[in-house]
């Protein structure tokens, strides 16, 4: 079965120390790989997204991600953390077009200590 | 620029009451249309989507329905709420990718 896992449900970080959240998927198939943040009581806004082509994506909030085919990962990173980038952030993949096969992973709550 | 508008932002109804939530899309033609709920620790669930008008497909069995009574607008309905409907529900659109959410109803239902 298709499925998505991010296998941090929380991580916290230093300000300013770099980030990196996790992101694994099974499908058969390479899917169209997104990124999404929440922040507390808001609707989720989209950081980043990859279809094809160069496997390093750069998103909005200086974040960027990197596909990697071999490991089924698509891994979100940002090389120095701000305070207010405190939010959940949601993994997710489509395996085509069709959007009624989007799955998102269940989240990974990043904290920022001071 | 399109903009996604959901309301109410906050909702408390008893158990068995109606429900009806609204969902309106601007600056785009003929979006895809989505209904989502997030349960705490569950993370996102589709429960509807919707790719013209009066087209529903529903993912998940349950107590909610959903319309499309025109182009840009979702509606998400029950006819008597159970207390396992409480959750926050996103609405959201694509044309045709990615999506974009709205800004969610928080739904407790006592």
């Amino acid at each position: 079965a298709q499925s998505v896992t991010q296998p941090d449900i929380h991580i916290t970080v230093s300000e300013g120390a770099s980030l990196e959240l996790r992101c694994n998927y099974s499908y058969g198939a390479t899917p169209y790989l997104f990124w999404y943040v929440q922040s507390p009581g808001q609707g989720l806004q989209l950081l980043l997204k990859y279809f094809s082509g160069d496997t390093l994506v750069q998103g909005i909030k200086g974040f960027e991600a990197e596909f990697k085919r071999s490991q089924s990962s698509f891994n979100l990173r940002k090389p120095s953390v701000h305070w207010s980038d405190a939010a959940e952030y949601f993994c997710a993949v489509v395996l085509n077009s069709g959007y009624s096969t989007l799955t998102f992973g269940k989240g990974t709550m990043l904290l920022v200590s001071p | 620029s399109q903009t996604i508008h959901q309301w109410p932002a906050t909702l408390v109804q008893p158990v068995g009451s109606p429900l009806s939530l609204e969902c309106t899309v601007e600056g785009t033609s003929n979006p895809n249309l989505y209904w989502y709920r997030q349960a705490a620790g569950r993370g996102l669930q589709l429960l509807f989507y919707s790719v013209g008008i009066g087209q529903i497909s529903s993912e998940v069995p349950q107590n909610l329905s959903a319309s499309r009574p025109q182009d840009r607008q979702f509606i998400l309905s029950s006819k008597k709420l159970l207390l396992s409907d409480s959750g926050f529900y996103l609405c959201a659109w694509s044309s045709p990718s990615p999506l974009h959410f709205g800004n969610g109803t928080r739904l407790t239902v006592t």
